[in-house]
């Protein structure tokens, strides 16, 4: 079984604090994913990184995939209360084969 | 489009009763998942199936059957519920490409 750790696991800032959550793993993965779960509802894909050393940007969050596919970090900057909510890291082999998933970080970003 | 659906969003049961939490998804997707997500240890897989008539087990499976008669829909059904299988279960389909899961909204269980 392939396992992604997740740190923090718990988190509660400042609005207009910048944060960092890593994801980190002993194994490659050809994919690895960022989701975003809400109280009350299913994760929601906010992206996907695919090649060694990518980083992905998404207005105020910046995703970087590590050079070797075993690790990868969500940077939020700026945080709002918005942003508030678990946000999951999801790794793939390859292909259709089962995906791992992070236990999460939870984010709570006060006002 | 929809998207993923399940149903019922909550219930709950007694020890030993039986239950179907149903799933549908309208997107034409091969490949489904169940998933259960508890305090502490993340989404586990339960069951997935990689097309119609094919399903196979994930890394929680005990308790639970799946079946998968048509494309659109994946039910997940208790046997005999437990307390220990009071959670939240989401059940996810696949993009094509293997890399995205689009979720459905959960369903919340609690079993007395």
């Amino acid at each position: 079984t392939q396992l992604l750790e997740q740190s923090p696991q718990f988190l509660s800032i400042q609005e207009g604090e910048n944060l960092t959550v890593y994801c980190n793993s002993s194994s490659v993965f050809s994919s690895l994913q960022w989701y975003r779960q809400e109280p009350g509802e299913g994760p929601v894909l906010l992206v996907t990184v695919v090649t060694g050393g990518e980083v992905k940007k998404l207005k105020r969050l910046t995703f970087q995939f590590g050079d070797a596919r075993k690790d990868s970090s969500l940077h939020i900057t700026a945080a709002q209360p918005g942003d508030t909510g678990l946000y999951l890291c999801a790794g793939t082999p390859g292909g259709y084969q089962k995906v791992t998933f992070g236990i999460g970080t939870k984010l709570q970003v006060i006002p | 489009n929809a998207g993923v659906t399940q149903t019922p969003k909550f219930q709950v049961l007694k020890t030993g009763q039986s239950m179907t939490l149903q799933c549908a998804q309208d997107m034409n997707h091969e490949y489904m998942s169940w998933y259960r997500q508890d305090p502490g240890m993340g989404l586990r897989l339960i069951h997935y199936s990689v097309g119609a008539g094919i399903t196979d087990q994930g890394e929680v499976p005990n308790g639970y059957n799946v079946s998968r008669s048509t494309t659109e829909d994946f039910p997940l059904r208790l046997l005999s519920a437990a307390p220990s299988q009071t959670s939240v279960y989401f059940c996810a389909s696949t993009g094509p490409w293997g890399e995205t899961q689009y979720f459905g909204p959960g369903t919340r269980l609690l079993v007395l």
